[in-house]
Parts: C-alpha cells; structure tokens; sequence
C-alpha cells in the first residue's frame, strides 16, 4: 500500500527564516510525486511534479527536491503570504492514476 | 492552462433535499476526475473516481447511491449529494486530470462548502 508522511505537522517560521518542509513515502513504483498548497477554505494549488531522484524544480521562493525516499519543499526567506498548508501526494505507476495524499504541513509565517 | 472551475463554492440546503456540485474543466480535455471530502484540519478523503462515459469507482465505504457522481463529458463531472443529512456537511473538491496538459497532475477545483440544516 503507498503511503506518504510529511512532517513536521505544523511550523512557525519567522519572515525570511529559510526552511524545510518533509515527504517521506513508499509507493511500489513512482509515476510521479506532487506538491499543493492549499489556502484555507480553496482547493489545492498545483506547484510541482516530480518524477525521478535528482530531479528539482523551482518556483520563486520554492524549492522541491526528489530522492528515492523522500521529497523536500524548501523555502527560501519566507513571506507571510507563504502561510498555507502543503500537500504531498505520490502517484504510482501502473494503470491507476490516483494519487495518495499526505496530512499535509500547515505553515504559518510571522511578519 | 489547467484551470477546474467548481460551482457553487457555498450552499446551505435544507436535511432532505438534493444538492448537485459541477466540476468543469475550463481548458483541457478530463479524462479522469476525482471527487474529494475534507474535513476541518483534516487531509483529502477520495470519494471517488470517475472516468468519462464510464461509471465512477467509489472508495470503499462511500455510498454511492447517496453521492451519485456523472462524468458525462470530457468537460463537466458531477457530484450530487442525495437526500442529505447535517453529517453531510463538509468541503467538497473535485479534481481532474486529462490527456493534453503535459503531465499527470490533477488541477483543483475552488471547492464547495455544503452546510446540510
């Protein structure tokens, strides 16, 4: 069964504190693993695919990186308005394209 | 690109009656479309998967014959909440994927908040 672990749960970070955000997963074989964010109240926001070990993608202050086990959303100099929550989910290969989510992390980012 | 428009994003119906929630894609071709639950705090629970002109795969403990969902077209999914109950009350978000917007990413719609009175 694939699963997915994000920690921490939550994280406080002052404004431009730069850090990390954790997936860890197992999945019999990765098609692809996703990042959202999610505002409260709104549906997720689609920010990165990534699909092999090695692989990072880039999105203003946002940072996603891929080994075979885990992923990392970093987060350079945050604002407040990178307060949301963050979703992972992995997407196995094979003929099912439903993704399995994590519980997210909730980020809140103090001016 | 890739944009799910979901309507309505609010709606208070009465314990009873029938509320129907669309999902559309505004831009691309859903070939897939999930429908999701989630509760304060909570992660997305899947309810649902539908494929177009086929019958949607429910998750395991969904009732289908009280969340009827139809995938009519390649655009338009819908998930109509039947004979509904104040524990029904929830966030709705349906999800789509589709064959011509590059990878296999689903886009989001805005949700919907059901309140059941």
């Amino acid at each position: 069964e694939d699963q997915v672990t994000q920690s921490p749960e939550a994280l406080r970070l002052q404004e431009g504190e730069s850090s990390s955000l954790n997936c860890s997963y197992t999945v019999s074989g990765l098609r692809g693993l996703f990042w959202y964010r999610q505002d409260p109240g709104k549906g997720p926001e689609f920010l990165f695919t990534l699909y092999s070990a090695g692989e990072e993608k880039e999105k203003e202050r946002l940072k996603a990186t891929l080994t075979k086990k885990e992923s990392f959303l970093h987060i350079t100099a945050p604002k407040p308005e990178d307060s949301a929550t963050y979703l992972c989910a992995v997407q196995a290969s094979g003929g099912s394209y439903i993704p399995t989510f994590g519980r997210g992390t909730s980020l809140i980012v103090h001016p | 690109g890739a944009v799910v428009s979901q309507h309505p994003s609010r709606v208070i119906c009465k314990s009873g009656t029938s509320v129907k929630i669309e999902c559309r894609s505004l831009d691309f071709q859903a070939t897939t479309m999930f429908w999701y639950r989630q509760f304060p705090k909570k992660s997305l629970m899947l309810m649902a998967t539908s494929n177009e002109g086929s019958k949607a795969t429910y998750e395991q403990g969904v009732e289908k014959d009280k969340f009827l969902i139809n995938h009519a077209s390649l655009t338009l999914s819908t998930l109509t909440v039947t004979s509904a109950h104040p524990e029904d009350s929830s966030f709705y978000i349906c999800s789509a994927r589709g064959r011509d917007i590059g990878g296999t990413e689903a886009f989001f719609g805005q949700g919907t908040r059901l309140t059941v009175v």
